[in-house]
């Protein structure tokens, strides 16, 4: 299957400092990515959809000020958090669709600690 | 979109089926049923999907009853590294294809 990989796999910041998560699909164009984040022994919570050359698309609730997502390129999304607080200490993770809808591949996911 | 119900846990012995349950009584004519798993600490990883007849592929089958309320996952035959959160999910593609996940169910295979 196709590949997505993350960068970097574990961050730790202090607080009030900023932190960009990169999300690459290595052998196919992402039309469209999704980042996620995950609290420990709870489920995916979806963040924002992002296409390429546009505003990404954020859910109710998540902050686009703090969230900032960037989808430069078919291959590439990235999501920088922002004055990072100790609360957004979380594990996130990024999809990659393909044209075809149901080809949607995931990321290893990236472990922030905010301290 | 619709929701899916899930039992949180169940075991399952070494080299047995697993089936896995899933509730979707509110799912429409258009709408998918896709299912992932996720292993402790690693991204969601694709299973399998469907949309009315049952589907089978190199890692399981999908059985999805004939009112489309229900499906259930089945793994023919399994390993210890099956152990994870099973996730089902109904999918609308003209909502954009999002996929929001549920609860899941946590599957432990034993010994």
């Amino acid at each position: 299957g196709a590949v997505v990989s993350q960068h970097p796999s574990r961050v730790i910041c202090k607080s009030g400092t900023s932190v960009k998560i990169e999300c690459r699909s290595l052998d196919f164009q992402a039309t469209t990515m999704f980042w996620y984040r995950q609290f420990p022994k709870k489920s995916l919570m979806l963040m924002a959809t992002s296409n390429e050359g546009s505003k990404a698309t954020y859910e109710q609730g998540v902050e686009k000020d703090k969230f900032l997502i960037n989808h430069a390129s078919l291959t590439l999304s990235t999501l920088t958090v922002t004055s990072a607080h100790p609360e957004d200490s979380s594990f996130y993770i990024c999809s990659a669709r393909t044209g075809m809808l149901y080809e949607q591949y995931f990321g290893p996911g990236t472990r922030l600690t905010v301290t | 979109d619709a929701k899916t119900t899930q039992p949180p846990s169940m075991d399952c012995a070494e080299g047995r089926a697993a089936n896995l349950p899933c509730n979707h009584s509110t799912i429409s004519g258009n709408e998918y049923v896709y299912w992932y798993r996720q292993i402790h600490s690693q991204g969601p990883q694709y299973i399998i999907h469907g949309l009315k007849n049952n589907e089978t592929n190199e890692m399981a089958s999908l059985i999805i009853t004939e009112d489309r309320k229900s499906s259930t996952l089945i793994l023919p035959h399994a390993t210890l590294r099956d152990t994870a959160v099973y996730y089902c999910i109904v999918l609308t593609y003209n909502q954009g294809g999002k996929l929001i996940f549920g609860q899941g169910t946590e599957l432990s295979v034993k010994p």
